[in-house]
C-alpha cells in the first residue's frame, strides 16, 4: 500500500481557502486517492475521491497532478467547524478486501 | 451517503470481563468490514479485517484469541474484548466498504466505541 506523507498540523483564519498537501510517491497504477475528515470521538468522514485531473463536490476539491505523485484538498472559505484530522489514503479501488491505512493525518485548527 | 453504526457508544468495564462491539451496515450489505483502534492523539491502527463467513484476518501484533470477530451476516460484525484490561481502553471503530456506486468505492465508517477498563 502506498505510504503518504502530510504535514502534521496547520492553523487558518476564518474564511480563507485552506490547501493541504499529501505526497504519495509510490502509487499505483489502481491506487484511487481518498481524504476522510475526523472529529474528535468520531469515525472518519468521506470528503472526496479521485484519481486524476480535478474532482468537485459540495464540501471540497481536489487537485491531482498527472504524475500522481501528491495531491491537494481544498477546503474553501472554512469555518470553525473545520477543525479536524484530515487524513489522506491512496488504496486499490478494484481488490474489495483492501482495507484503508491510515497516516498520522494533517490536524486543522481554524481560529476565529 | 451509506451509513455504518456501532453499539455501544461507549463502554465502562472492570478489569477481566468481556465487551461485545457491533458493527451494522444499515442501508447496504457488507461482505467485508474493518475494525481498527485509536488511542488518544493517534492515528487508527487496522486491527482486523472481517469477512462475512469465514474468520477474520488479523493484523500483526493483535491477538486473535483476545479480539474476537463474528461476521455472521451480511450486516453485522461483532468484536469481542476478551479478558479486558486498562491498557484495552481505547476508541473502536468499524469500517465496511461500498461497492461501485455513483462513480466512487470507498469504505464508510461507524461512529465508533469508546471503551473504558477499570
Amino acid at each position: 500500500l502506498a505510504k503518504t506523507t502530510q504535514p502534521i498540523s496547520m492553523d487558518s483564519y476564518e474564511g480563507q481557502e485552506v490547501n493541504i498537501t499529501c505526497s504519495h510517491n509510490n502509487i499505483a497504477t489502481n491506487d484511487y486517492i481518498t481524504w476522510y475528515q475526523q472529529f474528535p470521538s468520531q469515525g472518519p468522514r468521506f470528503i472526496i475521491q479521485g484519481y486524476k485531473t480535478k474532482v468537485t463536490n459540495e464540501v471540497a476539491s481536489l487537485f491531482i497532478p498527472a504524475d500522481r505523485k501528491s495531491s491537494t484538498l481544498s477546503l474553501p472559505r472554512v469555518s470553525l467547524s473545520d477543525t479536524a484530522v484530515y487524513y489522506c489514503l491512496v488504496g486499490d479501488k478494484i481488490s474489495g478486501n483492501t482495507p484503508l491505512v491510515f497516516g498520522k493525518g494533517t490536524r486543522l485548527s481554524v481560529i476565529a | 451517503g451509506a451509513v455504518v453504526s456501532q453499539h455501544p457508544s461507549w463502554v465502562i468495564c472492570k478489569s477481566g470481563t468481556s465487551v461485545k462491539i457491533e458493527c451494522r451496515s444499515l442501508d447496504f450489505q457488507a461482505t467485508t468490514m474493518f475494525w481498527y483502534r485509536q488511542f488518544p492523539k493517534q492515528s487508527l491502527m487496522l486491527m482486523a479485517t472481517s469477512n462475512e463467513g469465514s474468520k477474520a484476518t488479523y493484523e500483526q501484533g493483535v491477538e486473535k484469541d483476545k479480539f474476537l470477530i463474528n461476521h455472521a451476516s451480511l450486516t453485522l460484525s461483532t468484536l469481542t474484548v476478551t479478558s479486558a484490561h486498562p491498557e484495552d481502553s481505547s476508541f473502536y471503530i468499524c469500517s465496511a466498504r461500498l461497492g461501485w456506486t455513483s462513480g466512487q468505492e470507498t469504505q464508510y465508517f461507524g461512529p465508533g466505541t469508546r471503551l473504558l477498563v477499570l
